[in-house]
């Protein structure tokens, strides 16, 4: 089935102590790029990558990393995770870093709470 | 950047007709997306438009006027399980950026 995972769906850590949330996609897509989504907002991009080894900030990179060393992975790192990282994060992907299309398929979020 | 407006809520009625307004203000342009959420999932893919005019899949259209910067949804036939959050999404030119509006959370009552 194709499909993007995340883990964990959900995690509640602390201030300061690094966390990674993974992102696997098995549809060869070239693109992948992670989002917050807050109360009563839409999704803010994190960070995007259109390929291996290319990434570039969005929105909102502040506080964030990723990596793209494989094709099927995206990682989002938060060295050191503060209250105001508390939110409900999408990884998504797709085909072709082009034109056309190519709508982006979600993973099913992971809900983060710093405290 | 990119700026995208949405209403915030809009209530309908089962099996009628509701539009759903998107207006964009952009420096580049590479399409326009739609995605439906329902509390507590992901978002899933609607419609794209990227040509002016309308498109049609089955209980869903959506329109664009790139000269305007407007879009909307059409959700015809409304069902119960319309009720979700809907976000209006531009791919900027360098067709990696993206940016959502807010959404617009449609209620629909029997």
């Amino acid at each position: 089935e194709a499909q993007v995972t995340q883990n964990p769906r959900y995690l509640i850590t602390v201030t300061g102590k690094k966390l990674t949330v993974t992102c696997s996609q098995n549809m060869n897509h070239e693109y992948m790029s992670w989002y917050r989504q807050d109360p009563g907002l839409g999704l803010r991009q994190i960070y995007y990558s259109m390929n291996v080894e290319v990434t570039d900030k969005g929105d909102v990179p502040e506080g964030y990393k990723v990596s793209r060393k494989e094709k099927r992975n995206f990682p989002l790192i938060l060295e050191s995770p503060s209250p105001n990282q508390t939110s409900l994060y999408f990884c998504a992907s797709r085909t072709r870093a082009g034109q056309g299309m190519y709508e982006q398929y979600f993973g099913p979020g992971t809900r983060l709470t710093v405290t | 950047g990119q700026n995208i407006d949405q209403p915030t809520e809009m209530t309908a009625t089962e099996g009628a007709i509701v539009q759903i307004n998107c207006t964009y203000q952009t420096s580049g342009f590479n399409g326009l997306f739609w995605y439906q959420q329902h509390a507590g999932e992901a978002p899933t893919f609607l419609s794209y438009n990227v040509l002016d005019g309308l498109e049609e899949k089955g209980r869903f259209s959506s329109f664009l006027s790139r000269s305007k910067g407007y879009s909307y949804l059409l959700l015809k036939e409304l069902q119960m399980k319309d009720s979700a959050s809907y976000l209006c999404a531009v791919r900027e030119t360098n067709a990696g950026k993206s940016t959502f509006g807010d959404g617009t959370t449609l209620t629909v009552k029997p």
